[in-house]
């Protein structure tokens, strides 16, 4: 079967590092994206891992290990603006679809 | 370039009335999805295209169809709403130029601004 799996929300504090995780399940897939939306807007694209190991663009890093079935999306210097709802995706093989997980809130205080 | 649109914005049906949401993009992209997303949930996939003249069910296609008769567009019908369908809806596309063996995941898919329906 196909099931992503996030935690629900995640709070931190502006300066702060937060790592929010993305499990799955499923019988295997491609590559690992993530999405950030934040309230009342659309996904925008953040991320690709095509391999395993570490992707950085600025302060947003995302990681992918397919042996540990576990990837994570690392935010660095945390501001406001970074409060959204992120989202894992992934294209299982022999499909040509991409599949979300269910979201991770953050929220990010003062 | 304006992206992806989707029209209408906001819209109330009442059970069993049917609707076409409409879905364009300007990039030239091969690759077009429709999502819909309820609260406190993820992404579910009902229909995409990997080209025009092809289409094919996502996770949740009962009740709704497309077609893709030109790459612009992607027009989602609800054939009878429900209140179920109660959503918003997500247009997205991309290249479909990560090909494995003849696929092409969306793996860096441009969404628009989304649809959000209402069935009484």
């Amino acid at each position: 079967g196909q099931s992503l799996e996030q935690p629900s929300e995640v709070t931190a504090v502006e300066g702060a590092i937060v790592q929010i995780n993305c499990t799955y399940q499923t019988s295997g897939f491609y590559g690992l994206s993530w999405y950030q939306q934040h309230d009342g807007g659309a996904p925008t694209f953040l991320s690709y891992n095509a391999l395993d190991g570490l992707e950085e663009t600025g302060r947003f890093s995302s990681f992918l290990s397919r042996s540990d079935s576990y990837g994570y999306l690392l935010l660095q210097e945390l501001q406001m603006k970074d409060s959204a709802s992120y989202f894992c995706a992934v294209g299982p093989y022999n499909t040509d679809k991409l599949i979300f997980g269910t979201g991770t809130r953050l929220q990010v205080f003062p | 370039n304006a992206g992806v649109t989707q029209t209408p914005k906001f819209q109330v049906l009442k059970t069993g009335q049917s609707m076409t949401l409409q879905c364009a993009q300007d990039m030239n992209h091969e690759y077009m999805s429709w999502y819909r997303q309820d609260p406190g949930m993820g992404l579910r996939l009902i229909h995409y295209s990997v080209g025009a003249g092809i289409t094919d069910q996502g996770e949740v296609p009962n009740g709704y169809n497309v077609s893709r008769s030109t790459t612009e567009d992607f027009p989602l019908r609800l054939l009878s709403a429900a209140p179920s369908q109660t959503s918003v809806y997500f247009c997205a596309s991309s290249y479909a130029d990560d090909l494995r063996g003849g696929l092409s995941t969306p793996y860096e898919q441009y969404f628009g601004p989304g649809t959000r329906l209402t069935v009484t």
